[in-house]
C-alpha cells in the first residue's frame, strides 16, 4: 500500500532559524512528488513538483530535494509569514490521484 | 486570474439531509478532482473528471456520494442521507490536464458540519 509519512507533525522555529521538513514515501513507480502549503481555512497552494531522485527546486526561502525514499523541504532563515501547514503528496504510474501525507504544522515566531 | 471557486464556504445540516457542494474550476482546466480533508487526516481522493471521459469514482466512500460535471466545467458533489462521519472539508482542485507538469490547484473548500 502506498504511504506518505511526514515528520515532524509540528515544528516551532524562531525567525531566522533554518530547518528541514521530511516526507518519506513508499510508492512503486513514483511519477511525481508534490509540495503544497496550506494556511488555516484555505485550500492547499502548490509549491513544487519533483520528478526524479537528485532533483532540487527553489522558491524564495524554500528548497525541495528528492531521493529515492524521501523528500526534504528546507526552509532558510524563515519569517513569521512562512507559518503554515506544509503538505507532501505523491502520484504514480499513469495515476493522476494524489496521495497526501498528514502534513507538518510550521510555526515561526518573531 | 480567478482560481478554483467553491460554494458554499460553510454548510451546516442535520443528519439525514442531502447536501450539494459546487465547484467552479479554473477556466480552461480540463481535469477536475474532489478530495476530502477530515480532522487529523490527510487529504483523501474522492473522484476525478477529465474532459469527456468517464469519471474515476474509485475514491467515493459509499453510494451516498455522487458527483457530476456539466459541460466540462462546473461540478457538483452530492451527499445523500448525510451522516456525522461525513463532517469534513471538501476540497475541489483543477488542472490543465493530468500531465506531470500540470499540478492540481485547489479551491478553499466547503466546510461541512453534520449535526
Amino acid at each position: 500500500e502506498d504511504q506518505v509519512t511526514q515528520s515532524p507533525e509540528a515544528l516551532r522555529l524562531q525567525e531566522g532559524e533554518s530547518s528541514s521538513l521530511n516526507c518519506s514515501y513508499t510508492v512503486s513507480g513514483l511519477r511525481g512528488l508534490f509540495w503544497y502549503r496550506q494556511d488555516p481555512g484555505k485550500g492547499p497552494e502548490f509549491l513544487f513538483t519533483l520528478y526524479s531522485a537528485g532533483e532540487e527546486k527553489e522558491k524564495e526561502r524554500l528548497k525541495a530535494t528528492l531521493t529515492k525514499k524521501e523528500s526534504f523541504l528546507h526552509i532558510t532563515a524563515p519569517k513569521p509569514e512562512d507559518s503554515a501547514t506544509y503538505l507532501c503528496a505523491v502520484n504514480k504510474g499513469s495515476n493522476y490521484k494524489l496521495t497526501f501525507g498528514k502534513g507538518t504544522l510550521l510555526t515561526v515566531n518573531p | 486570474g480567478a482560481g478554483v471557486s467553491q460554494s458554499p464556504s460553510n454548510k451546516v445540516t442535520e443528519k439525514g439531509k442531502d447536501v450539494e457542494l459546487r465547484c467552479d474550476p479554473i477556466s480552461g482546466h480540463t481535469a477536475l478532482y474532489w478530495y476530502r480533508q477530515s480532522l487529523g487526516q490527510g487529504l483523501e481522493f474522492l473522484i476525478y473528471f477529465q474532459g469527456n471521459s468517464a469519471p474515476d469514482k474509485s475514491g467515493l466512500p459509499s453510494d451516498r456520494f455522487s458527483a457530476e460535471r456539466t459541460g466540462g466545467s462546473v461540478s457538483t458533489l452530492t451527499i445523500q442521507r448525510t451522516q456525522q462521519e461525513d463532517s469534513a472539508v471538501y476540497l475541489c482542485a483543477s488542472s490543465l490536464g493530468d500531465g506531470l507538469n500540470q499540478p492540481q490547484h485547489f479551491g478553499d473548500g466547503t466546510r461541512l458540519s453534520i449535526l
